[in-house]
């Protein structure tokens, strides 16, 4: 049991570039999230999906597009990279009608 | 609209001291309450949580927090703080009944513990 993973670990992208963050979880959570962590901001959501085939936009959602084809994975994109998302990334899972969430271990994502 | 504070982002205690870590939350009802710890370069782990249970809730590694519905707080304790307690700790609100309403995160705490 793995848990929450996220790929890949680092990465370092020119500004305009485009890439696609991938999250799996194998818990059979329905619910799945995107945030990014700056220093002093917390964290923050970016999009979340309540389930295969669902996403909803979070407190920062621009710049940034989600999909969730399969139950088990949650990916997140950046069309055109810019320096302002530089951060960490961190996915996360929950099941129904529980709020507790689980974290995978984060993607430290630098845009030049 | 519910809302977290954690009031003081950087808090420093000796070793074998008491750690108090302050958490404030705005909610229309009882919320959910969740206190996350996250190592240097990991993830966020559940130290504990609330849901309207007992209102003394006891986590993980020596921690515990109590519900005080009259202050809307939710301080995290631990007697006695240990080297490996340094970290960064979030408080987190969500309201019950509601789905799985994304948790809202405070913005963090970080504790140093001097040896």
């Amino acid at each position: 049991n793995a848990g929450v993973t996220q790929t890949p670990k680092f990465r370092v992208l020119k500004t305009g570039q485009s890439m696609t963050l991938l999250c799996a979880q194998d818990m059979n959570h329905e619910y799945m999230y995107w945030y990014r962590q700056d220093p002093g901001m917390g964290l923050r959501l970016i999009h979340y999906s309540v389930g295969e085939g669902t996403t909803a936009k979070g407190e920062v959602p621009d710049g940034y597009n989600v999909s969730r084809l399969k139950k088990q994975n949650f990916l997140l994109g950046l069309e055109s990279a810019a320096p302002s998302q530089t951060s960490v990334y961190f996915c996360a899972s929950s099941p129904p009608l529980r709020d507790e969430q689980y974290f995978g271990p984060g993607t430290r994502l630098t845009v030049t | 609209a519910q809302s977290v504070t954690q009031l003081g982002s950087h808090v420093s205690v000796s070793e074998g001291a008491l750690v108090l870590l302050r958490c404030n939350y705005s909610s229309s009802v009882p919320p959910y309450l969740f206190w996350y710890v996250q190592y240097p370069n990991q993830g966020l782990q559940l130290l504990l949580k609330y849901t309207s249970a007992a209102t003394l809730v006891k986590g993980i590694n020596g921690f515990e927090a109590e519900f005080k519905k009259s202050e809307t707080s939710f301080h995290l304790t631990k007697p006695s703080a240990h080297m490996s307690d340094a970290a960064e700790y979030f408080c987190a609100v969500s309201e019950p009944n509601s789905g799985n309403t994304p948790l809202v995160f405070g913005k963090g705490t970080r504790l140093s513990v001097i040896a």
